[in-house]
């Protein structure tokens, strides 16, 4: 498969349990923020967004937590299956900013152990 | 599939050629995104058309010259690149540039350059 990148953080956790996958923004005006997933040879999927008036956004198995006060993002993933190996990173956008564009982190290699 | 389409999905071309990226996106979105995608950084914004207006040049090198001739399609012609030009070009789009608003991305254009 293709890499996306190299030397990336990796978390390996166990088929069932529940992953957490940290990210720390830099911009403490951004009040837009997005997960994306990229398994091999595929583009960035969307999985779950959250504005800053929320600290929790809840989805399908994923959970989202924003702490403002210190720049902090998590993904939660509910028992984690072999389909969610993949590359996460997180996006924050200052809406306010000049442009308005999504600033990207490195991202966080996950990867599910059957 | 998340409604962007992007092709040619691999491109192999030498420094002298001239080839072009092709971008179509289906859900009716006014703002098109080109990114570049290299292994140990993360994804880099390259132009931004929003209503078919250029509104963002990242200090792209002229080599990469993008063109949206209406708000369904984006290209990138490239031109006597350069092998650390090899990389995943990724296309995306949303509703419009600036809103807090999902970015949907296409598969990618894996480029080799040599």
């Amino acid at each position: 498969g293709e890499s996306v990148g190299l030397h990336l953080p990796t978390l390996s956790v166990q088929e069932g349990d529940n992953s957490i996958i940290n990210c720390a923004y830099s911009n403490s005006a951004s009040d837009y923020f997005i997960w994306y997933k990229q398994e091999s040879g595929k583009g960035p999927q969307f999985i779950i967004d959250i504005r800053s008036n929320m600290d929790k956004r809840q989805g399908q198995r994923v959970t989202v937590l924003l702490n403002k006060t210190v720049k902090h993002l998590s993904l939660q993933i509910a028992a984690t299956q072999p389909g969610d190996s993949a590359v996460y990173f997180c996006a924050e956008m200052n809406n306010g900013g000049s442009q308005g564009n999504l600033i990207f982190g490195k991202g966080t290699k996950l990867s599910v152990k059957p | 599939e998340t409604g962007v389409t992007q092709t040619p999905r691999h491109l192999v071309m030498g420094m002298t050629n001239k080839k072009s990226l092709k971008c179509e996106q289906h859900l009716g979105h006014n703002a098109m995104y080109w990114y570049k995608q290299s292994a140990k950084k993360p994804l880099e914004l390259m132009f931004v058309y929003n209503f078919k207006e250029q509104t963002e040049n990242n200090s792209v090198p002229s080599r990469f010259s993008p063109e949206c001739p209406n708000s369904s399609h984006l290209f990138l012609h490239l031109h006597t690149l350069q092998p650390e030009d090899s990389a995943l070009y990724l296309c995306a789009s949303s509703q419009e540039q600036g809103a807090a608003d999902t970015q949907y991305f296409g598969p990618g254009t894996r480029l080799t350059v040599l």
